[in-house]
């Protein structure tokens, strides 16, 4: 398996374009994850999917984020309009929900995003 | 308030010097915590997994160690290599709240010749 793929690797944009990031995750795991990682926060979640189904959009920071997964292998996270304060290493992750209730994450590459 | 603080943020080593990196957390009820590693430019990969009942573990020279009782674990760093700079980040994860998983800030490791 190549592992999860996430693209673009980097991106850079101007204030208030769109934005969006692609997922693919592991084949046959049914948990997918987007985390935003920055110096400040460090990884922080924004949103996680249980076979394709939003679970908790909580960390969402507001509503020019979205996301979506319209299949088991296929995800996106969008933001429209983007402001600088984005700028962020993006990080899709997908898991199997183990019974010892471990976190057993594999994360795709990141995706950089600068919003200028 | 973060539920897993990690120290120290950063840390210089010469290599083939041990190190130890400690991460108290506050999250319960308690289900496992893993220590990940995350190379510049890369994502994190997890290193070891501890659950309650679990003390230590090893990884070739990646060592954890867990005391649930006192909410501390420590990954230790054996005969350092210029290839274990990289960032170290503690998750523990909760039994209520499979999938938020609460991250630390982690722990800047550079290994220098």
């Amino acid at each position: 398996d190549a592992g999860v793929i996430q693209s673009p690797r980097h991106e850079v944009t101007e204030m208030g374009q769109e934005v969006t990031l692609r997922c693919k995750p592991i084949s046959g795991h049914d948990y997918l994850f987007w985390y935003r990682q920055t110096m400040m926060r460090g990884l922080e979640l924004l949103i996680y999917f249980n076979n394709n189904v939003p679970i908790d959009d909580s960390g969402m920071p507001e509503d020019r984020f979205s996301a979506k997964m319209p299949n088991a292998s296929f995800s996106t996270l969008k933001i429209q309009p983007s402001e600088p304060r984005d700028s962020a290493v993006y990080f899709c992750a997908s898991s199997l929900r183990p019974q010892s209730g471990a976190n057993v994450l594999t994360f795709g590459a990141g995706s950089r995003l600068t919003v200028l | 308030k973060n539920q897993v603080e990690q120290s120290p943020q950063s840390l210089i080593i010469l290599e083939g010097k041990n190190c130890t990196l400690q991460c108290n957390y506050t999250v319960s009820p308690f289900s496992n915590l893993r220590w990940y590693k995350q190379d510049t430019g890369r994502g994190p990969v997890s290193l070891t997994i501890m659950t309650f009942s679990e003390n230590t573990k090893s990884n070739g020279r990646y060592t954890a160690t867990l005391d649930a009782d006192t909410k501390q674990s420590s990954l230790h760093i054996t005969a350092s290599q210029l290839s274990d700079s990289a960032s170290y980040i503690c998750v523990v994860s909760s039994t209520d709240s499979w999938g938020k998983f609460q991250f630390g800030a982690g722990t800047q490791v550079v290994v220098t010749p």
